[in-house]
């Protein structure tokens, strides 16, 4: 079946760190796979997407590449900065009727 | 565009009564929504998926005499607590789907921004 495992949290980091979460999957077929942001109370937004293999998706900064050959897709920032303090959640889509597959979930907090 | 809207962003009710929430695709039509429950500090759990016009699949575990989903048009999907209980207290997400071939893009779900519900 279709699951995805997520790098436990909480993540602590200074400003302008470099910062990854793993993240890899396992599914039938080709998935299309997702990062997803919550800041506080609110819900998930959008952060980047790969819907092939070697895909790169990218945006704010952030980055990810889709590894067919393992099965990953792993979050990376060169340098975070406090507003980038969330939640960040791992998905991946390609079940019947495109149901998401979310990760646990990793907690950043980006201290001055 | 593809903005996801729910209604209402909070609520607080009595222990005993019910509660509708409801999601709307503002700009696109959906013929697919999915409602998620997300408890503190943890990921969302699929709860079922609404098709417009047809009964809602449930996930094993998920009671779907307490949560009833209607999907009522292309735009819009309520999911309604029945007699709710203190243990139902969570935070509550639903997400759309596009129309095949239409924008956007058919292979992302758009999410809304998430309902706090406080049973008492």
């Amino acid at each position: 079946g279709n699951s995805v495992t997520q790098m436990e949290g909480p993540v602590t980091l200074s400003e302008e760190a470099f910062l990854t979460i793993n993240c890899t999957y396992t599914a039938t077929g080709y998935p299309s796979l997702f990062w997803y942001v919550q800041y506080p109370g609110e819900g998930l937004q959008l952060l980047l997407k790969a819907t092939k293999a070697d895909d790169k998706g990218s945006n704010k900064g952030f980055e990810a590449t889709y590894r067919k050959e393992t099965t990953s897709f792993h979050l990376e920032k060169g340098s975070v900065q406090v507003s980038d303090s969330a939640v960040y959640f791992c998905a991946l889509s390609g079940g019947t009727g495109n149901q998401f597959y979310f990760g646990t979930g990793t907690s950043l907090t980006v201290i001055p | 565009g593809a903005v996801v809207s729910q209604h209402p962003s909070r609520v607080i009710c009595k222990s005993g009564t019910s509660v509708k929430i409801e999601c709307r695709s503002l700009d696109f039509q959906a013929t697919t929504m999915f409602w998620y429950r997300q408890f503190p500090k943890q990921s969302l759990m699929l709860m079922a998926t609404s098709n417009e016009g047809s009964k809602a699949t449930y996930e094993q575990g998920v009671e779907k005499d307490k949560f009833l989903i209607n999907h009522a048009s292309l735009t819009l999907s309520t999911l309604t607590v029945t007699s709710a209980h203190p243990e139902d207290s969570s935070f509550y997400i639903c997400s759309a789907l596009s129309l095949a071939g239409d924008w956007p893009d058919y292979n992302e779900q758009f999410f809304g921004p998430g309902t706090r519900l406080t049973v008492l």
